[in-house]
């Protein structure tokens, strides 16, 4: 079985401040994990992913996220936030075997940045 | 470049009514699947489907029904809906391959009464 935990329902951050939105999750084996963008109103959109290779993975719109495989977590990251960055935000993981068509998604968080 | 298309984005229903979700893609993809969204329960995959004339149950499949007759197509069935059908339905497809990103429709949004 697999899972992701998204400890914060809402995260509220100043523009301007940097801002992390925290995932964890469990898979056997190794994982592929993504991280998911919605808007009010509007579908998933993509920002970045973790396959293989450098921990830290670079997205969409400055956005970031660290891989740490002894943590399970995947916590995404922007240096300096902006105002139109405030949506739900979700962290997701796969299991990278063969024949793995499940993305299991977690709860979301939902970010406001604050003018 | 159109994506993924649902159709259609709003519909309310009585209960036991059936209707049919629309979902296509143009981008060749093998893989597509149908999740719906909840307040505080992310996103839980319904049906899947990995080629035409192929798919398979998800997490939550009851009182739903697919097929796929094409690559492109790939329609969600309410049968008799429920009250507890009342969601957010998402279409999404990928290149098959668990490494390979879905990309997801704009959404459905479904009230049963």
């Amino acid at each position: 079985a697999q899972s992701v935990a998204q400890p914060e329902d809402q995260v509220n951050v100043a523009e301007g401040n940097p801002l992390t939105v925290k995932c964890t999750y469990s898979v056997s084996g190794n994982p592929y994990l993504f991280w998911y963008v919605q808007y009010p109103n509007r579908g998933l959109q993509f920002l970045l992913k973790y396959i293989t290779g450098d921990n830290l993975v670079k997205g969409s719109y400055g956005f970031e996220a660290e891989f740490n495989k002894s943590q399970t977590s995947f916590h995404l990251k922007k240096p300096s936030a902006l105002v139109s960055d405030s949506a739900l935000y979700f962290c997701a993981v796969k299991w990278s075997g063969a024949g793995s068509y499940q993305l299991t998604f977690g709860k979301g968080t939902k970010l406001s940045v604050i003018p | 470049n159109a994506g993924v298309t649902q159709t259609p984005k709003f519909q309310v229903l009585k209960t036991g009514q059936s209707m049919t979700l629309q979902c296509a893609q143009d981008m060749n993809h093998e893989y597509m699947s149908w999740y719906r969204q909840d307040p505080g329960m992310g996103l839980r995959l319904i049906h899947y489907s990995v080629g035409a004339g192929i798919t398979d149950q998800g997490e939550v499949p009851n009182g739903y029904n697919v097929s796929r007759s094409t690559t492109e197509d790939f329609p969600l069935r309410l049968l008799s809906a429920a009250p507890s059908q009342t969601s957010v339905y998402f279409c999404a497809s990928s290149f098959e391959g668990s490494g390979n990103t879905i990309y997801f429709g704009e959404g459905s949004w479904l009230t049963v009464v």
